[in-house]
């Protein structure tokens, strides 16, 4: 079955600081999803990248498709308190059915 | 918004006891899912349904059910809970038919099993 492997598992970075968050799946990726959880809530849906050497930006959040080394990466530009949460990364099930994830990247922003 | 809910929002109940969690939504989507998340495991699907009386298994359907006899209700149950079952409970939609098939969730369900 696939699996998607996210990292770093964790990381504490200062206001101001860019960050990059990585996604590999062990499988061919058809399609890759971002979602951000703010501790005790719901997913919210970032973007979803489709294409081998896509890239989307939302705010200052910005990810990219490498189809060839099956990975996203996302990268935060001048990260704020606002960013602190976790990141999951999500792709289709092989039968297109469903989302499997990533096990989240807790992102935390000091002041 | 997706206009989800889930009820409960939080619960505690004993080993052994039957459980009924409920997801609503308010736009007719045809797919939904449940999925539970825990501590380095992630989110893992439990069942999901493609529309009415139509439902599937997912990777951890051991010790629940569900049903959906109308479109816009998806009940998850775990006949009888266990301590294992200790867990966030969240409810997703698929939003079919545009270009990104993507999911919206709902703002979960904690259950504790004692």
């Amino acid at each position: 079955s696939q699996e998607l492997e996210q990292s770093p598992q964790s990381l504490i970075v200062q206001e101001g600081k860019n960050l990059t968050i990585n996604c590999t799946s062990s499988k061919t990726l058809y399609g890759l999803y971002w979602y951000k959880q703010k501790y005790g809530e719901g997913l919210i849906f970032l973007m979803m990248l489709q294409k081998g050497g896509e890239e989307k930006s939302h705010e200052k959040i910005t990810a990219k498709l490498d189809e060839k080394k099956q990975q996203s990466s996302l990268h935060i530009t001048a990260s704020q308190p606002s960013h602190a949460g976790i990141y999951l990364c999500g792709a289709q099930n092989q039968a297109g059915t469903a989302l499997i994830f990533g096990k989240g990247t807790t992102l935390s922003v000091s002041s | 918004d997706a206009g989800i809910t889930q009820s409960p929002r939080h619960k505690v109940t004993e080993t052994g006891t039957p459980v009924t969690l409920r997801c609503h939504q308010t736009e007719n989507h045809r797919y939904m899912y449940w999925y539970r998340q825990d501590p380095g495991h992630g989110l893992r699907l439990i069942h999901y349904s493609y529309g009415v009386k139509d439902t599937d298994k997912g990777e951890v359907s051991d010790g629940y059910s569900v049903s959906r006899s109308k479109t816009e209700d998806f009940l998850l149950t775990l006949e009888s809970a266990t301590s294992s079952q200790t867990s966030v409970y969240f409810c997703a939609i698929r939003v079919a038919g545009n270009l990104y098939n993507e999911q919206f969730f709902g703002p979960g369900t904690r259950l504790t099993v004692l």
